[in-house]
């Protein structure tokens, strides 16, 4: 079992739907990533979560550290936000990051 | 702006030649990642360098090496001991490898190998 997992690993909405993307971790962690991985393949960090609720225009990232359980939600969803979201941890005080394979989204207009 | 650049973006070669990834940072970043992914897989780490002229070798070392004579460059030969190296390769660095924040990431390289 891999120690980062992420569901759903395809969703397709429609554009201006609410979307969720969710990670679980089985792992000790210090901090959450959440990436954006476009196409091209070049990542976009999103947030970065150690605790409690992050907001960055229409993304909110959540994190509840004692179910080892990360949300991902965007609001009033469009097609410029078709990507790869991918969940990473930072395990205790190893050197790198773990990661989850990802949950391609695509928008529909 | 600062960041990463990696060089190139699409390589070719032939199965048996070595062939070396550029990455470029103008961070100031201490510590430096290659990481190689694979369709339907996350990123897994090949190696890391916390200093110049240290590196350690992450969990998929084998067939691969780097240096890092320079705060700013981490370069990736792929060797032709890498059974399978065709795959997308993604620099990335950190101004902390502690403090696991300020990741900053490439575009990547997308290698094949005929």
């Amino acid at each position: 079992k891999n120690e980062v997992e992420q569901s759903p690993q395809n969703l397709t909405a429609q554009e201006g739907e609410f979307i969720t993307i969710n990670c679980s971790y089985s792992v000790g962690i210090s901090a959450l990533h959440w990436l954006q991985q476009h196409p091209g393949g070049g990542i976009v960090s999103l947030f970065m979560l150690s605790s409690g609720k992050k907001k960055h225009g229409r993304l909110i990232a959540t994190i509840n550290i004692q179910e080892k359980h990360s949300s991902l939600h965007i609001t009033a969803s469009h097609p410029r936000d078709s990507a790869v979201y991918i969940c990473a941890v930072k395990v205790g005080g190893a050197q790198k990051l773990v990661f989850g394979q990802g949950t391609r989204l695509t928008i529909n207009p | 702006d600062g960041g990463i650049t990696q060089s190139p973006k699409y390589l070719f070669r032939k199965e048996g030649q070595n062939v070396t990834l550029s990455c470029e940072q103008n961070l100031n970043h201490d510590a430096m990642y290659w990481y190689r992914q694979d369709p339907g897989q996350g990123l897994r780490l090949i190696y890391y360098s916390q200093i110049v002229n240290d590196f350690q070798k992450g969990d998929i070392a084998e067939g691969y090496s780097v240096s890092r004579e320079k705060k700013e460059s981490f370069p990736l030969t792929v060797t032709s001991a890498q059974k399978n190296p065709t795959a997308f390769y993604l620099c990335a660095s950190s101004l902390d490898h502690r403090a696991g924040y300020g990741y900053t990431f490439g575009s990547g390289t997308r290698l094949t190998v005929v």
